[in-house]
């Protein structure tokens, strides 16, 4: 069975530094999608990055970078330079082939300070 | 504004009542999928629309619980007999398959609908 484990409940961060939130998945499946996606208090979760599990590279997207390590079966997310607008909380989730569940994990809250 | 829009916002209601909630995708979207989210948790899907077919339906989804896409645009989504344990957020999300068999595109979601049971 799918699993997502976020085991950060929360993150602390200041301005203009890095962070990594952690996210390890289970699936028997080799064929599968990982997602992550930010949640700020509005409630509307907004698509950051996605990484294929055949993808060989790591996924970037802007200041998102996402550290695949497919052995370890764990995708972690990689803010950089970080952002008050960055304040939210995140999840991790992953969809295996063939199906559109997407299977989230319970969330890591992230802060950033000035 | 050209996002996915859903409605009421909040709905407040007693345990029993049935309630019903509404989610115009992004026009150009084809699939469509209901989620539900309570308090420190993330979301858990409920179901899935291709068009108007539902094709895929979690579990979770007693059946108390229905949802409908008629004509393949809006969606709603309805809880007879309402519980406590209803309370939760409900979120709506739509993307754009291409059929393929594993879609990797990005979800598009909702501000969601906040229930409260009594």
């Amino acid at each position: 069975a799918q699993k997502i484990t976020q085991t950060q409940p929360g993150m602390f961060v200041q301005e203009k530094e890095a962070v990594t939130l952690d996210c390890t998945y289970d699936t028997s499946d080799p064929s599968y999608g990982l997602f992550w996606y930010k949640q700020p208090s509005s409630g509307e979760m907004i698509f950051l990055i996605y990484q294929g599990s055949y993808d060989q590279q790591n996924a970037t997207e802007g200041r998102y970078s996402l550290n695949f390590q497919k052995a370890r079966k764990s995708a972690n997310l990689v803010i950089s330079a970080s952002q008050l607008g960055d304040s939210a909380m995140y999840f991790c989730a992953m969809r295996e082939e063939g199906f559109q569940k997407l299977v989230f994990g319970t969330g890591t809250r992230l802060l950033v300070s000035p | 504004d050209t996002g996915v829009s859903q409605n009421p916002r909040h709905k407040i209601t007693k345990r029993g009542q049935n309630v019903t909630f509404r989610c115009d995708p992004i026009s150009e979207h084809n699939r469509l999928y209901w989620y539900r989210q309570t308090l420190g948790q993330g979301p858990e899907f409920l179901t899935y629309f291709q068009n108007e077919a539902q094709l895929e339906k979690s579990r979770l989804l007693s059946d108390r619980f229905s949802a409908e896409r008629p004509k393949g645009s809006f969606s709603t989504l309805e809880i007879q007999r309402t519980e406590q344990g209803d309370s939760a957020m409900y979120l709506c999300a739509s993307s754009f398959g291409s059929g393929a068999p594993f879609y990797t595109g990005e979800l598009f979601f909702g501000e969601g609908s906040r229930l409260t049971v009594l």
